[in-house]
């Protein structure tokens, strides 16, 4: 069966600090990738998407990137952290051409 | 506004009765989704209605969608305190990769 895993679980950095967040999937081939961001009580933000190796679609401007260095593994940066990037931070996968998603346990990223 | 809007906000029941929460979407779509989420934790995919269907049912879920309205409804018939949750319905627009989420209802079911 598919599994996705997230970590870390939570995370607080100063303003200015890099930011390293890393997703993998078991159990699939292939995968189209995602990473949204949640505010507190709020809606999933889309940041980027993936449907291979080395292929990113970014869907808003902003201080974060994304790559996908391998067919299960996202992973989410940035160079130098802001207040506003604070959120709840989802990886998720689908397949298939129903793009049903599989979301991962998320990250809490607090940015002080 | 984003695509996939739901309401209403939040809605707060006895246990036993039914919730019934509303999304409305505004381009073509593939398939709507509905999912849960508990506090703090990933979402959970519950049920998905395909554009050329009407009504689907899952145990105590019953979705409905309308394609010329461009809605779609999730009644959880016989609400329980564990159905307190965050509901976020999705749309996976046509020949797309990506899959739009609504802002989400607050359902709280007092025991």
């Amino acid at each position: 069966s598919q599994t996705i895993h997230q970590w870390p679980a939570t995370l607080v950095q100063p303003v200015g600090s890099p930011l390293s967040l890393e997703c993998t999937v078991e159990g699939t081939s292939n995968p189209n990738l995602y990473w949204y961001r949640q505010a507190a009580g709020r809606g999933l933000q889309l940041l980027f998407y993936s449907v291979g190796i080395g292929q990113i679609s970014s869907e808003v401007p902003q201080n974060l990137s994304a790559s996908r260095p391998q067919d299960r593994q996202f992973i989410l940066s940035s160079k130098k952290l802001l207040l506003s990037d604070s959120g709840f931070y989802l990886c998720a996968w689908a397949g298939g051409s129903n793009n049903e998603q599989f979301f991962g346990p998320g990250t809490r990223l607090t940015v002080l | 506004s984003q695509q996939g809007e739901e309401d209403p906000q939040a809605l707060s029941i006895q246990e036993g009765e039914n919730a019934t929460m509303n999304c409305s979407y505004k381009t073509s779509i593939n398939n709507l989704q509905w999912y849960r989420q508990n506090s703090g934790r990933g979402l959970v995919h519950l049920i998905l209605i395909r554009s050329n269907e009407r009504e689907k049912h899952s145990g105590r879920l019953r979705v409905t969608l309308d394609t010329s309205k461009k809605s779609s409804s999730l009644l959880i018939t016989a609400s329980r305190a564990a159905d307190t949750a965050s509901y976020f319905c999705a749309t996976a627009p046509t020949g797309g990769f990506k899959t739009i989420f609504g802002a989400g209802t607050r359902l709280f079911v007092k025991a």
